[in-house]
């Protein structure tokens, strides 16, 4: 099946600095989405992006599909950015199950 | 619009006994996916249900563990005769779609087996 890999596993930030999170995949996606887990458990929708670029706030992610990799960009890091953040893909043209990544555990110092 | 509805949050059963989880999908969603996590680890996909079919159990334990989403009500997941390993999170997702939409997910059920 379709292999999932995130880096890094964790990341360590002062508050106001920016990161980058890389999501790579090893076939070719219909479905990529990215989302936070927050330090309650919940898991939070960021992107719903199988290719191209989105932005929401301070956040934004791009994929580049040809490629097999996604993107997730936090700017102006605050301490609720905090928690684990899971990209996750389905194959193209295969079943329509979604699989996770392991995750980047984003821990924003104040 | 209410989201993802999983019950109970949170469920304590000793060894040997029986544990159902529920789910009620987003309104207008016949999608649904179950997902374990343990601790400090990521999602584990377990299985994929429409309304009255199972997609893809591959994720599934092939003894103990069941699930369905009947024509009416929620989606079950059920474990039976809990061991101390089937203690985690489990996460319900539904989507509208199959395969290219986003996944809406419930707050989870955190299982603890004694």
């Amino acid at each position: 099946g379709i292999q999932v890999e995130q880096s890094p596993p964790d990341l360590i930030l002062q508050e106001g600095a920016n990161s980058t999170l890389r999501c790579n995949f090893s076939d070719s996606v219909n479905n990529l989405q990215w989302f936070h887990q927050n330090p309650w458990g919940q898991l939070i929708n960021l992107f719903y992006i199988p290719s191209g670029t989105k932005q929401n706030g301070r956040l934004s992610a791009t994929t580049v599909a040809t490629e097999r990799y996604s993107l997730l960009y936090i700017s102006s890091s605050q301490t609720t950015d905090s928690g684990v953040y899971f990209c996750a893909v389905g194959a193209e043209n295969r079943d329509d199950k979604i699989i996770f990544g392991k995750g980047t555990r984003l821990h924003i110092l104040p | 619009n209410a989201g993802v509805m999983q019950n109970p949050r949170h469920l304590v059963r000793r060894r040997g006994q029986e544990a159902r989880l529920r789910c009620s999908p987003m309104k207008g969603h016949s999608h649904v996916y179950w997902y374990r996590q343990l601790p400090e680890e990521g999602l584990k996909f377990m299985v994929y249900l429409q309304k009255e079919n199972i997609i893809d159990e591959s994720g599934m334990p092939k003894e103990r563990f069941s699930a369905e989403f009947p024509k009416e009500g929620p989606s079950i997941l059920r474990i039976q005769q809990v061991v101390r390993g089937d203690s985690a999170a489990y996460f319900c997702a539904s989507s509208p779609l199959p395969g290219n939409s986003p996944l809406h997910f419930g707050n989870g059920t955190r299982l603890t087996v004694t």
